[in-house]
């Protein structure tokens, strides 16, 4: 079974703080992606990476940063968390482009004050 | 380009009750269609696939049928229970273009 780890379920940050999220995926999944999910605005798409050390923009960057050192390991990184930011923070891998299901992990909730 | 659209909740039922949840999609090609399920605090999950037309996806009971020519994946269960309260995402995967998800779905069921 695939599975897909992040760091923290829970995690509480003050404004200005520097935030690491990590993602790991343990079945070489090319594509990962980090999306985040408010209530009534579903899940919009912060970033993806299709490989190593690449990276694009998704819907939402503003604010957000990430890493992929390694290929099992998506990092997301709020520079400076705003209050705006508190949110549920999704990772996700598929294999890349082919038609396959996105494995998601359990989520970590954000809180930012 | 792609988009999913899914019936606005919440729904609620009363156990036992049949469930219909709508969805319907825009899309170039043949993508592939998907349910994913979330319980309360949790990641999304798959729920069902189907790969290409006239295909059904089933699981737990749930199943759904890929319908090109309506361009529809409904959801379907001919009995709920209380534990299949949840949020249900529709979504579809186009080759080398990412992923598409509907805005969710609330189902409650009482008992």
């Amino acid at each position: 079974d695939v599975k897909v780890t992040q760091s923290s379920r829970y995690l509480v940050k003050r404004t200005g703080e520097k935030v690491f999220l990590e993602c790991v995926q343990d079945m070489d999944h090319e594509n990962m992606f980090w999306y985040r999910q408010d209530p009534g605005l579903g899940l919009r798409l912060i970033y993806f990476s299709y490989d190593v050390k690449m990276k694009e923009k998704g819907d939402i960057p503003e604010g957000y940063s990430v890493s992929r050192e390694k290929k099992e390991r998506f990092s997301l990184i709020l520079e400076s968390a705003s209050t705006n930011q508190t949110s549920m923070y999704l990772c996700a891998s598929k294999i890349g482009n082919s038609y396959n299901e996105q494995f998601f992990g359990p989520g970590t909730r954000l809180t930012v004050l | 380009g792609n988009s999913v659209t899914q019936m606005e909740g919440p729904v609620t039922l009363s156990e036992e009750a049949f469930l219909t949840i709508n969805c319907t999609y825009t899309a170039t090609g043949y993508p592939s269609l998907f349910w994913y399920v979330q319980y309360p605090g949790e990641g999304l999950q798959l729920l069902l696939k189907a790969t290409k037309a006239d295909d059904k996806g089933s699981n737990k009971g749930f199943e759904a049928t890929y319908r090109k020519e309506t361009t529809s994946f409904h959801l379907e269960k001919g009995s709920v229970q209380v534990s299949d309260s949840a949020v249900y995402f529709c979504a579809l995967s186009n080759y080398g273009q990412n992923f598409v998800f509907g805005p969710g779905t609330r189902l409650s069921v009482l008992p």
